[in-house]
């Protein structure tokens, strides 16, 4: 049912920026993309969402390109404690369906 | 601020018996989503009530039911419980779509551990 797709895993140093790119080819005209944060154990928390071009709130950035095929969530200055799992969600803003997790991003912050 | 509720938090069955799972969404939030997520795999979305309705269907298992009632807590009835059934079952809710910024509030979870 997922219609994402990103990178397995990535590794970063503390205070670096990181960029987690998604794919969504098929993203359809009613599609918002919404950003997903994991801890274990834990229920998921919001990051970000977006329709196109550039949104940022005080914890994150999100690029959308014009096509909207793809969308990159960025990390200002990592800490360890944003080692987590992040995942990209494309649903429907009008219906509220197909808010689908596909595979996420397992981020690791190096010290 | 009001958050999720979701009972139990955990949950020991034995194989074939059943479970029923409860969230309670936040206050004036008329849609309730369920994920499964098993060890070390991501959330699976099972089902979602709009309304007291069905709104949108995944990967519910035929042995799976769910409802939303008039108070807009929503149940999830587990029944002949497999090994594979042992997860985090999480919750989410959100108010209706003229007021929605597009966030789903996820619960802590219910872990259900299968024997």
């Amino acid at each position: 049912l997922a219609k994402t797709t990103q990178p397995i895993s990535m590794d970063s140093y503390e205070g670096q920026e990181v960029n987690i790119t998604c794919s969504h080819n098929n993203i359809a005209t009613n599609d918002y993309i919404t950003w997903y944060q994991q801890f274990p154990s834990q229920g998921p928390r919001f990051i970000i969402q977006g329709y196109k071009t550039k949104v940022t709130n005080e914890v994150a950035s999100l690029f959308i390109p014009a096509d909207r095929k793809s969308s990159t969530l960025s990390l200002p200055r990592v800490s360890l404690s944003d080692t987590a799992v992040y995942y990209c969600l494309v649903g429907d803003m009008y219906t509220g369906n197909q808010f689908y997790f596909g595979t996420g991003t397992s981020l690791t912050v190096i010290p | 601020a009001a958050g999720v509720i979701q009972s139990p938090r955990h949950l020991i069955k034995e194989k074939r018996e059943t479970a029923t799972l409860k969230c309670y969404p936040i206050p004036r939030h008329d849609t309730v989503y369920w994920y499964q997520q098993g060890p070390g795999q991501d959330p699976q979305f099972l089902i979602s009530f709009y309304e007291k309705m069905q709104s949108d269907k995944g990967s519910i298992p035929d042995r799976f039911s769910a409802q939303q009632f008039s108070d807009y807590h929503s149940e999830l009835n587990m029944s002949s419980l497999e090994l594979g059934d042992s997860a985090l079952y999480f919750c989410a809710s959100r108010p209706g779509t003229s007021t929605w910024t597009g966030e789903l509030f996820f619960g802590e979870g219910s872990r259900l551990t299968v024997l």
